[in-house]
């Protein structure tokens, strides 16, 4: 099975912060990758998929990058609706989602 | 606008089986997609449950592979999940999604059911 290790578990971070969540991959998954965000008692959102490419009318501050074992997603600029937690899944070989990343208010 | 309704019982005794249903709207299930089934429990975290495509083909994790079966009906838009020999580590809300393959992510979800395994 591929495990995906996220990091860190919470990220404390302020409106307009730049933030970085990373995600690691425990073999090689190319840019088999995807993000959601997802907020309490909701369903997860699909950000990003094929580790960079921004789904449509997601904001232009989200951002993915990476491949191989070791990923990336940027939030430049963070606003009030991004507080939030964060999962990367990889579809590889199945899927694996990550534990997650809450990015929460300082 | 695509929308996905789970719904089911949300009580199943441990050793029974859990059954829900994933209704589709705004869309036809029988066309290009995938539509999956995922969970999500505080000890687990996210979890792949399975994907079927429109002609019934199935694709489920190994780990589940034993208990689970996926079924699909395009003439009501639905497709259904069915997880036999239930035990209290299958508490999860689970999610119904579509997909853009069998190994692929998911795009559109359900608002979720959270079913419980108890007596």
């Amino acid at each position: 099975d591929i495990q995906m290790i996220q990091s860190p578990s919470t990220l404390p971070a302020s409106v307009g912060d730049t933030v970085t969540l990373t995600c690691r991959a425990s073999q090689n998954i190319d840019t088999w990758l995807a993000w959601y965000q997802q907020r309490p008692g909701k369903a997860p959102k699909l950000l990003i998929s094929k580790a960079s490419n921004l789904e449509s009318g997601v904001p232009s501050r989200f951002s993915g990058s990476g491949s191989g074992t070791e990923f990336t997603l940027t939030i430049s600029g963070l606003q009030p609706d991004d507080f939030a937690t964060y999962y990367c899944q990889q579809y590889e070989n199945h899927w694996t989602f990550g534990q997650g990343t809450k990015v929460d208010i300082k | 606008q695509l929308q996905l309704q789970e719904s089911g019982p949300v009580l199943v005794k441990p050793s029974e089986t859990l059954s829900l249903t994933c209704t589709v709207s705004g869309d036809s299930i029988g066309d290009l997609y995938y539509w999956g089934w995922i969970r999500q429990s505080p000890d687990k975290g996210l979890e792949y449950v399975g994907v079927i495509d429109s002609d019934g083909n199935t694709y489920y994790n190994p780990s589940l592979k034993s208990r689970l079966t996926l079924s699909i009906d395009t003439s009501k838009n639905q497709f259904s999940l069915n997880l036999r020999s239930v035990t209290a580590t299958d508490t999860a809300v689970y999610f119904c999604a579509r997909t853009r393959g069998s190994g692929s992510f998911g795009d559109y979800w359900g608002q979720g059911a959270l079913v419980t395994v108890s007596s």
